[in-house]
Formats: structure tokens, sequence, C-alpha cells
């Protein structure tokens, strides 16, 4: 069955400096999206992403971040100027087109901030 | 965005027992959804309930959505070990975000 990849799955950076955390989506899906979740607390929804462009984002979802499909498989989250509080897991998952469709997890990036 | 809360936040029971998650919304709801999160795992989807007073069941899992739509339940029969992990309930809203509830942590006792 294919699956949502997401690469790295551990990345560590000091504190400051950028992170680009990589998720590759199921093919023939058209709707994708990156979710934050730090440790025992709930799943934090971040931003969709439809027809190369976003869709909805949520107000977690600042200038810092930034999301980029530059081919026609990769789509990618971009963090700028980490900070300590941005170290959590962070989840990409697609779907196909149409209403009840599910959202496909990926295994997550866990990005701790030093 | 819109605000999920789950109740209990944690349930311990004896593998064979009956185990409860409700999930409740102050404003109405389009759909809901269930997913399931393994400890060290990622959110696996289980079902979505669309219509007022909708109840699906898988195997042991019974999912109802209220009347209301402003809430809906998740009901493990006889829990097993394999039952362990998260459950969240999502605001599937009618745009294309979705809100997670806190989630309830299960844990099954052998």
């Amino acid at each position: 069955e294919p699956e949502v990849t997401q690469t790295p799955s551990h990345q560590v950076t000091q504190m400051g400096q950028e992170v680009i955390l990589r998720c590759v989506p199921i093919s023939n899906h058209l709707y994708f999206y990156w979710y934050r979740q730090i440790l025992g607390q709930k799943v934090e929804f971040l931003v969709s992403f439809y027809n190369n462009e976003i869709s909805e984002k949520s107000e977690i979802f600042d200038d810092q971040f930034s999301v980029e499909r530059p081919d026609g498989s990769n789509f990618t989250l971009k963090i700028r100027s980490t900070k300590l509080e941005d170290s959590a897991m962070y989840f990409c998952a697609s779907r196909r087109s149409g209403p009840g469709q599910p959202q496909h997890f990926g295994d997550g990036t866990r990005l701790s901030i030093l | 965005g819109q605000q999920v809360m789950q109740i209990p936040q944690y349930q311990h029971v004896q593998e064979g027992e009956d185990f409860t998650t409700y999930c409740n919304s102050s404003t109405t709801l389009s759909n809901i959804q269930w997913y399931k999160q393994r400890p060290g795992g990622h959110p696996v989807f289980l079902i979505q309930l669309v219509k007022s007073g909708e109840v699906k069941k898988q195997k042991r899992l019974t999912f109802q959505f209220g009347e209301a739509k402003k809430n809906s339940s998740l009901h493990i029969t006889a829990t097993q070990t394999t039952d362990v992990g998260t459950y969240f309930c999502a605001n599937g809203d009618t745009g294309n975000q979705f809100y997670f509830g806190t989630g309830t942590s299960l844990t099954v006792i052998p």
C-alpha cells in the first residue's frame, strides 16, 4: 500500500538556524498537510496545500514558516530562525480529492532545537 | 481555530472491559473524523461521520455523531491490548483544515 514518506526521521538543529522538512505524499493525492505535535500533546494543524498554493493555515503558521512543492513529488516545510519551542514531531499528510477521503500520515520528523 | 475537547484525557482499563471517549465542540461540526495513534506512531484514520445521529461500527468499535452535530463518541467493546494508543477526534471543517481534539490515551492492562 502506498505510503507518505518523510525525511529525515530526526533533525537536530541549533536555535536560530533554518530547517527544511521533506515529505513525499502519495502519488495520486491532491491535498497536502503539515501538522505539529509537541511531545504528549495533541496534533496541531499548521497548513493545507492544494493546487500549488496554500489552502488554509492556522495561527501557528506565521511568517517563520513556509511550504513549497518544488517538483511533482516533494512537499516541504521550511522553518526559519528556529526557536526552542519549535521542538516537536512534524507530520505530513495527504489525501485524495473528494468528500470523506481520509488523510494518510507519514511517520513524522522529530525536530529537536538545541 | 475551533476547539474540540475530549474526555477523559487518560483511561486505564483491564483487558476485556469496555472503553468510551467523548468529543465535544461548542460549535456545530460539519463532520468528525476519528484517528488512532499508537505510542511512537503516527495518526491512522479510523472513520468519518457526517450525518446527524449517525452510528457506524467497525468490529468492536462503535462511533456515534450527536443529533446536534456538536459531539461524538467512540466506544470499544471488550478491549484488547492491541487497542492501546491515543484516540483523537478531528473536526473536518468545511474548508481544508482539520482541528484535532485533545485526545484520550488508552492503556489496557492485561
